[in-house]
């Protein structure tokens, strides 16, 4: 089976713009969970999908956005760029009934606001 | 979700068993015990998870006190390759409903050849 895929891998922006992550989980894999990790502050919830609704959503300003699709793929979505947005970005998906327990997270994206 | 305390380093020499600690005194009778790690620039690995038997997997084993206030990862035979940082979380099972970890500092453990 095929692990869970984000994209870009990589990504520069500018502050004030904003910026949309893709991931694609696990095949069968209905929930999806974000998370930013920085040095400062390290691994931090984002937000959770399953079936296309938002269950779970962390500590994070509104700039910070998230929607599911049918097909269980999810985007992220960061508005009005700051420098300290800059982090790597992991998405992780976890097997029906088992999102608490197990979760399997992608490579993450790199972004880097200058 | 209880607290934990890991040390925040630890070396172990390859082809020997790393024993890596956990403290969680406040652990409440219905939290679970987790582990993950992260190998550098690479996404989180869940390695195990446990309530309070020990549990063993391909990959390493839990040892759960009786008290349940304090757990150890036994990775048998480490390798270069588990170089990594390794953590520990403590959480309420919502029977699959909720999917987010809150993800502490970790240990970073050092195989050495």
């Amino acid at each position: 089976k095929a692990g869970v895929t984000q994209t870009p891998r990589y990504l520069i922006k500018t502050r004030g713009q904003q910026v949309t992550l893709s991931c694609s989980p696990i095949s069968g894999h209905r929930s999806v969970s974000w998370y930013q990790q920085t040095p400062g502050q390290g691994l931090q919830f984002l937000f959770e999908y399953f079936s296309e609704t938002q269950r779970n959503k962390g500590n994070f300003p509104g700039r910070f956005s998230g929607r599911q699709f049918s097909n269980s793929r999810s985007e992220m979505n960061v508005s009005t760029l700051e420098l300290g947005d800059s982090a790597l970005y992991l998405c992780a998906s976890s097997p029906p009934f088992r999102q608490g327990r197990e979760q399997y997270f992608g490579p993450g994206t790199r972004l880097t606001v200058t | 979700d209880a607290k934990t305390t890991q040390p925040p380093s630890m070396d172990c020499a390859e082809g020997r068993a790393a024993n890596l600690p956990c403290n969680h005194s406040t652990i409440s009778g219905n939290e679970y015990v987790y582990w993950y790690r992260q190998i550098h620039s690479q996404g989180p690995q869940y390695i195990i998870h446990g309530l309070k038997n020990n549990e063993t997997n391909e990959m390493a084993s839990l040892i759960i006190t009786e008290d349940r206030k304090s757990s150890t990862l036994i990775l048998p035979h480490a390798t270069l390759r588990d170089t990594a940082v390794y953590y520990c979380i403590v959480r309420v099972d919502y029977g699959g409903s909720q999917g987010n970890l809150i993800f502490g500092k970790g240990t970073k453990l050092s195989v050495k050849p």
